[in-house]
């Protein structure tokens, strides 16, 4: 039973076209996170809801944005998508409160025209 | 310093072999301590934790040095199926917000027959 959801698995947008990526989870964790890794690299946290408390991460670029409508969905917007956003974007869950495991979706690969 | 540093690797190593992967981590304040495992193009997915006393899951042992701010995961009689990446994965981040996790870059191990 997936858990952890995204849609869609691969996207393919132009150069500057806004762009949605989508994330739904079954586990009712207080915690969603956006990742994005890129080749050969660690993921990178963008940033994370905890419950309705958007938290950015201090070098996320304004292009990237983040909505968090209820518990089970989050999404991440992109407004500009450059060249250099092509990458595997990565939804995690946790429960909060701190020392748990987070649980990954399969990711989005986006690509940029 | 890098907050979680990962042998570089690659790792080619035949079957059977033992392999061991090495990680410190920057943040003394850390409670918690993973090893994820990513194959390639998929999600990154939960191989264990790790434990002040060290603990064991089937081949796979994990071990933790606090004082030397120490992981390392060692892989005895290795199988074809162990090829993948192994991220060395710490709690508490830069900025507090003791449920984030910082990842390491990976090493990847490939298994050969």
């Amino acid at each position: 039973d997936a858990m952890v959801i995204q849609n869609p698995r691969y996207q393919v947008t132009q150069f500057g076209k806004p762009v949605t990526l989508s994330c739904s989870q079954t586990l009712n964790h207080n915690v969603m996170y956006w990742y994005q890794q890129k080749s050969s690299q660690a993921p990178k946290l963008l940033f994370h809801y905890y419950d309705k408390d958007f938290n950015n991460e201090a070098d996320t670029p304004d292009n990237f944005q983040s909505r968090r409508p209820n518990t089970s969905f989050c999404f991440l917007d992109i407004r500009s998508p450059g060249l250099g956003d092509a990458a595997m974007y990565l939804c995690a869950t946790s429960r909060g409160g701190g020392r748990e495991t987070q649980y990954f979706g399969p990711g989005t690969r986006l690509l940029v025209l | 310093r890098k907050e979680v540093e990962q042998d570089p690797g690659p790792f080619n190593v035949p079957e059977g072999a033992t392999v061991a992967f090495n990680c410190t981590y920057s943040n003394s304040a850390s409670q918690s301590f993973f090893w994820y495992r990513q194959d390639c193009r998929k999600e990154p997915k939960l191989l264990m934790s790790v434990y002040s006393s060290g603990n064991e899951d089937g081949r796979f042992t994990a071990q933790l040095n606090r004082a030397s701010q120490y992981i390392s995961l060692l892989i005895r009689d290795s199988k074809l199926s162990d090829s993948a990446t192994y991220l060395c994965v710490v709690n508490g981040g830069s900025g507090g917000s003791n449920y984030k996790l910082t990842f390491g870059k990976g090493t990847l191990l490939t298994v050969n027959p």
